[in-house]
Formats: C-alpha cells, structure tokens, sequence
C-alpha cells in the first residue's frame, strides 16, 4: 500500500470555526490533491499541489486554502467551516501526471 | 464545460459478466482512469487507457475509443466482494494529472 495517511480521520465542528485537515505521504510523489465525495456529486478537487509550495485551484475551491511547505505533507484549511463542507475528505497522490493516484483513507468532517 | 456520464447503480448476478459505460466530454484529454471503491473505503486503481482499445488485467477490462468519448469496464466472473461503486475519471488538458470524476456505478452483485 502507498504510505499516505490523513489526520484526522474523523471530526465534527462547530459552523464558523477553522479546520486544518492534513495529508502525509512517504512515497516522495510530487503531485498531491484534496477531493471531497458528496452523494449525487462523486468527488470533486479541491485543491492540488505540484510541488513544495507550488499549488493551485480545484473546481469546488471557494471556502478552502492549502499549504504545502515540504513534500511530505499537503494541508488543507477551512477557513471558516459551514454546513455544506460537511463532507468525507479524500487526499490522493501521484508520482507523475499520467499515472495511477493512491488516497488515502478519507476524513469524515461534520460541520454542525 | 466537463461532463463524465455513467449509470448510478447496476445489478448482476454472481459468476455473470458486466459492463459499466462511460462517457466523457471534457476540454481536453489525457487518459482515463478506473476507480473501485467499497462503502467506507479509498478509491484503488483498476485501469488506466490513454490509446484507443481494450486493456486485459485478469477479470477486469476497460476499453477507451477517444473518438466517441466513450469507455467501459469489464467485470467478468463476478464475485460477491465485487460489490462496490465504480468510479470513471478523466484527466483533461494540462499537465497537472487533475482526475474529473462521474458520479460512479454503484454494483450490486446477487448470489
């Protein structure tokens, strides 16, 4: 199994709040995205990084910011969490752009 | 603007054969991926086609044909553990490796 592994992998938040949701890998891959999966959408970027620093927007990233200050690790923040980011997180690798994406176990953030 | 088109839920029987469909308009094209994934689980990879025709990974297959946006994937000798959704993905123009996912296939295999 790739080694990428999210913290936390369950939380619940109060409306207004900030969250940081993170995403470690020790496989050294360059590329690294934040999906979130809601029934009837599938999963949907977020964000993804292409190197240390170096990131960029997903299709649903309003509400959302990252950070990526070392290869190993891919940040995502909430800035102010609302109810319709009560979703399950998914954080995904790949060492080049045309090859298979490794994610990882999910974080299942409720917003209440 | 990107769409990715696949049946929500399908049945089939257990020792049976089943196609899932696909189909994708997206601005660009780069390769389409297969996705499996168990309720509560991470996605995994299954396949990946970039050229047109068909890629042969023991049960599992999947076809592309770019020209009609089109691909499927082939679950032959169906287990009960097959029972999962199954997630088409597109990566689109640019080199950035970005997955655009359909809404995925939910299977239920029957003994």
């Amino acid at each position: 199994d790739a080694g990428i592994t999210q913290s936390p992998r369950h939380k619940v938040t109060e409306t207004g709040t900030p969250v940081t949701l993170r995403c470690h890998q020790t496989e050294n891959h360059r590329y690294m995205y934040w999906y979130r999966q809601d029934p009837g959408h599938g999963l949907r970027l977020i964000h993804y990084s292409y190197g240390v620093k170096d990131t960029d927007k997903g299709e649903v990233s309003d509400g959302y910011s990252v950070s990526r200050s070392k290869t190993e690790d891919f940040l995502l923040t909430l800035e102010s969490a609302t109810s319709s980011q009560t979703s399950v997180y998914f954080c995904a690798i790949s060492e080049q752009t045309n090859t298979e994406a490794f994610f990882g176990q999910g974080t299942r953030l409720t917003v209440v | 603007g990107q769409n990715i088109d696949q049946p929500t839920e399908m049945t089939a029987t257990e020792g049976a054969i089943v196609q899932i469909n696909c189909t994708y308009q997206t601005s660009g094209f780069n390769g389409l991926f297969w996705y499996q994934q168990h309720a509560g689980e991470a996605p995994t990879f299954l396949s990946y086609n970039v050229l047109d025709g068909l890629e042969e990974k023991g049960r599992f297959s999947s076809f592309l044909s770019r020209s009609k946006g089109y691909s499927y994937l082939l679950l032959k000798e169906l287990q009960m553990k097959d029972s999962a959704s199954y997630l088409c993905a597109v990566t689109g123009s640019g080199n950035t490796g970005k997955l655009i996912f359909g809404q995925g296939t939910t299977l239920q295999v029957k003994p």
